[in-house]
């Protein structure tokens, strides 16, 4: 059974730069897409973006200058890094599988509260 | 990107069967049998019930069903229980951004 599973702080200062990493287990990383998504408390879902194993990457127009996607085969993860957050970047991120145009794994999610 | 539309709530009671819809456009819905439907409950990750408009993925239950027309799809669940109740989101692959996929703006269903 494949497993996501998010880390990193849940806390971010404004203006600096928010990380996550989504473990993979169960699974091996080097195939299909591998995406993140957002949900702001109580709205929906935002796609952020979404990577390959071959490294190749693609993020939402609206974010895209402040997104980062980058993948570690070895370790079987793969990481969010978005700079320059405001109190708008507030939200629930969640790691997703994708092995064709739909999420079918998906991590339980972090909440990231951005504040001072 | 613009979201796909759907509407913001909708309820039934037990038994009964509701549909949900996603309006979109022919770069998305319209275009490609490319959508895909997901539930959530409060606190917890979605969870994929419909891919690819019609396919039900494997421990889903024959309650939930997928269909399209023209620019609309529709999520149709049957036999409608108490644990039904909860968020749901339609997905689709789109041409008109270069992300290439948009989610619906989410209904919220009520089991009265």
């Amino acid at each position: 059974q494949v497993q996501l599973q998010e880390s990193g702080p849940g806390l971010v200062k404004p203006s600096e730069t928010l990380s996550l990493t989504c473990t993979v287990s169960g699974g091996s990383i080097s195939s299909y897409y591998w995406i993140w998504i957002r949900q702001p408390p109580g709205k929906g879902l935002e796609w952020i973006g979404y990577i390959y194993n071959s490294g190749s990457t693609n993020s939402n127009p609206s974010l895209k200058s402040r997104v980062t996607i980058s993948i570690d085969t070895s370790k079987n993860q793969f990481s969010l890094k978005l700079s320059s957050v405001t109190a708008a970047d507030t939200a629930v991120y969640y790691c997703a599988r994708a092995p064709g145009r739909f999420l079918d794994y998906w991590g339980q999610g972090t909440l990231v509260t951005v504040s001072s | 990107q613009s979201a796909l539309t759907q509407p913001a709530s909708v309820s039934g009671s037990p038994g009964q069967s509701i549909t949900i819809s996603c309006t979109g456009t022919s770069s998305d819905v319209g275009g490609y049998s490319y959508v895909s439907w997901y539930q959530q409950h409060p606190g917890k990750a979605p969870k994929l019930i419909i891919y690819d408009v019609t396919t039900r993925p494997s421990g889903v239950s024959n309650r939930f069903s997928g269909s399209k027309s023209g620019y609309t799809a529709s999520l149709t669940i049957s036999g409608l229980q108490a644990e039904d109740e909860a968020d749901y989101y339609c997905s689709s692959y789109t041409s008109s951004s270069t992300l290439g996929v948009v989610f619906g703006g989410g209904t919220k269903l009520t089991v009265l």
